[in-house]
């Protein structure tokens, strides 16, 4: 299975200002996801993100909060922007290959102060 | 709309016992059924996974159960130790399309007593 370095892997931010988390894959993968996890829940879906189209949104996610690149084949980033507490949660990367193997990178733990 | 119900939320097991966590499902589009352990801190690690194809699949010490008459699956692990005592996630998704996302349930969280 793929390999995921995710970075920061913690931050503590203030309100309104915005997060990049990267995530790098030790090989090439046709579709990245992000995931959110708020304390003490289960996963829930942001997006999907293919190289070199436009990212697919969940219900209840849009571009302008959560903007995503996915400028290769093993990197992608995702932004958390204009940040209030209520963002405060871990965000996971995740990546599939070889059909049906998922792989999680570490997360980052966001606090938004 | 929840596509991937699981429980208990929480369970508390003796060592040595036998830890049993239940997820049933609606989509029957489904033809992939992962469960993730996690610890924390840590992100989710892919425990052992199932396709309808069969009914059974264990791997060392955890038994994945299918029926999918029933749209049910669930997670077995025998003689459960201390270092078992993580979250458990299972979940779901239509792994030949070309989504591939994955549908969690809630989460079940494992305490294995010495």
């Amino acid at each position: 299975s793929a390999v995921i370095s995710q970075k920061p892997s913690r931050d503590i931010c203030q309100r309104g200002t915005s997060l990049t988390i990267q995530c790098q894959v030790d090989s090439q993968v046709t579709m990245m996801f992000w995931y959110r996890q708020q304390p003490g829940q289960s996963l829930t879906l942001i997006a999907t993100a293919n190289q070199g189209s436009e990212a697919t949104y969940e219900s209840g996610f849009v571009i302008d909060k959560f903007p995503i690149s996915r400028p290769n084949l093993t990197f992608s980033t995702l932004t958390v922007s204009n940040m209030s507490p209520e963002d405060s949660s871990i965000y996971l990367c995740s990546t599939q290959r070889g059909g049906y193997g998922y792989t999680f990178g570490s997360g980052t733990r966001l606090t938004v102060v | 709309q929840q596509q991937v119900k699981q429980s208990p939320q929480s369970l508390i097991v003796q060592k040595g016992g036998i830890s049993i966590i239940n997820c049933a499902y609606e989509n029957t589009a489904f033809d992939y059924f992962p469960w993730y352990q996690q610890f924390p801190g840590k992100g989710p690690a892919l425990l052992i996974a199932i396709r309808p194809d069969v009914s059974e699949k264990k791997e060392g010490r955890f038994t994945i159960s299918f029926n999918k008459s029933a749209k049910q699956f669930s997670l077995h692990i025998m003689d459960s130790q201390p270092g078992d005592s993580a979250t458990y996630f299972c979940a779901a998704s239509k792994g030949s399309s070309n989504t591939g996302k994955l549908i969690f349930g809630q989460g079940t969280t494992l305490q294995v007593k010495p």
